[in-house]
């Protein structure tokens, strides 16, 4: 089973559409978790944490469920420059705070 | 402030090659990271640095790759020989020592295909 997973998608929305994405992780002493953003042949950039009360910015709201190792994202208004691939990442409570990252989740926009 | 910086950005090896991949992070930058990216996938960890001190190697196939950095700065990553698996993108992070949020900035990437 893999650490993070994320169903790959390709997610092909109208603009003005809203989409979620979701994301399960396996390790329970997982203690951070952020989704990263990542275009076509670019590197990945942080797109914003996800906390246990759930967090907003702008367009975009993510959502975690401990009991239930579940993480989303929503993102309402769909532009098109939201088109990428948007990687599911948690970091586990270890020396090195390492990151691990999920497949990611290819989204398209389309006018 | 400039990004993480790679080179080369692309290069193409026969398989049983070496290469190396060079990466310089953001200035005052305590951790870095080598990751591989396989085409479709996320990336991968393969060695994390703290200063000039390994703190993670454990998914580095050790019997072909190897990284060093030296000085606490840049940081250079091998593979010898490579194989056809190893085509992917080397990605190269950094990260302050001390941080609340935990991330890590990418630098632009090297694509290997061994052919």
């Amino acid at each position: 089973r893999k650490e993070v997973e994320q169903d790959p998608g390709p997610f092909n929305v109208p603009e003005g559409a809203t989409v979620a994405f979701n994301c399960t992780y396996s390790n329970s002493a997982s203690q951070s978790f952020f989704w990263y953003r990542q275009d076509c042949r670019k590197e990945p950039k942080l797109l914003m944490s996800v906390y246990s009360s759930g967090n907003e910015d702008g367009r975009f709201t993510a959502q975690l469920n401990r009991a239930s190792q579940y993480i989303s994202l929503l993102i309402r208004d769909s532009k098109l420059s939201d088109s990428a691939t948007y990687l599911c990442v948690v970091r586990l409570n270890n020396a090195g705070n390492m990151l691990t990252f999920g497949g990611g989740t290819r989204l398209m926009v389309k006018p | 402030e400039a990004g993480v910086a790679q080179s080369p950005r692309y290069k193409i090896i026969e398989k049983r090659q070496s290469v190396a991949f060079w990466c310089n992070p953001i200035s005052g930058h305590a951790t870095l990271y080598w990751y591989q990216q396989i085409l479709g996938q996320g990336p991968k960890l393969l060695i994390q640095f703290q200063n000039n001190g390994v703190v993670d190697d454990s998914q580095l196939p050790k019997d072909r790759f190897s990284a060093e950095r030296l000085k606490g700065v840049d940081s250079t990553l091998k593979i010898q020989p490579a194989k056809l698996e190893d085509s992917a993108v080397y990605l190269c992070a950094s990260s302050p020592e001390r941080t609340i949020y935990y991330e890590q900035y990418f630098g632009p990437g090297t694509r290997l295909t061994v052919t």
